[in-house]
């Protein structure tokens, strides 16, 4: 597609469900990448894929947080027992993903989870 | 360990020029890079700069980049209210191509 496209925008779920964050990156960028934003803090890495070698996990903040990239292309974030501290902005950026030049990532909107 | 810092506020009235600054500690970065965040969107990049540089200009952009002291600001010339966003510095580590370095960001208020 011509952006990164995130679903859904904005999620209100209860304590202890489990919510899904989908990401659909740019056509061809074999990088793939989720961050956390909290209110009035920076950016939190959480997971980084890139083309088929396995996925850098090292920012997933618990073992409730999962993510998958099927086909190299779209990307799932899985909250499991949601947590009131889990409410932040989910943002997924892509980038052709070259070891060499700027490799800008692309952003896209961001999803907005809400834990009552 | 690797940080990247800026100051959290800055407020400028319309017409005149911006200044943010960003600091960092690691000398090996290879690329540093401006984006921007407007209300309820993603961040968008503004410009980058390759560490063997000392300046980038972009229309209204200026990037001045000191090494030596680990140092990198983005002047804006002409700020107007479209301006009016948080602007975050990011630097890229030598050899590490995947987690930029993160500043938490500069919230840019114009005035009228």
């Amino acid at each position: 597609g011509a952006g990164v496209s995130q679903s859904p925008s904005n999620k209100v779920t209860e304590k202890g469900k489990d919510v899904e964050l989908r990401c659909d990156p740019i056509s061809g960028h074999t990088a793939l990448y989720w961050y956390r934003q909290s209110l009035g803090q920076g950016l939190e890495f959480l997971i980084y894929f890139q083309g088929n070698s396995a996925p850098d996990k090292s920012g997933l903040p618990s073992d409730r947080f999962s993510a998958e990239r099927t086909g190299g292309s779209v990307s799932t974030l899985t909250i499991q027992r949601t947590q009131q501290e889990d409410s932040a902005v989910y943002l997924c950026a892509s980038s052709l993903g070259s070891q060499t030049g700027a490799n800008v990532l692309t952003f896209g909107a961001g999803s907005r989870l809400t834990v009552l | 360990g690797e940080d990247v810092e800026q100051s959290l506020f800055l407020s400028v009235r319309e017409g005149d020029s911006s200044v943010i600054n960003c600091t960092y500690t690691d000398s090996s970065s290879t690329y540093l890079y401006w984006y921007k965040q407007e209300p309820g969107a993603g961040l968008q990049l503004l410009t980058y700069i390759f560490s063997n540089m000392d300046m980038k200009q972009d229309q209204r952009l200026t990037v001045l980049l000191n090494k030596k002291d680990k140092h990198l600001s983005l002047r804006i010339a002409d700020t107007q209210t479209g301006d009016s966003a948080i602007y975050f510095c990011a630097e890229r580590p030598a050899g590490n191509n995947r987690k930029l370095i993160w500043g938490l960001g500069t919230s840019l208020a114009v005035n009228p």
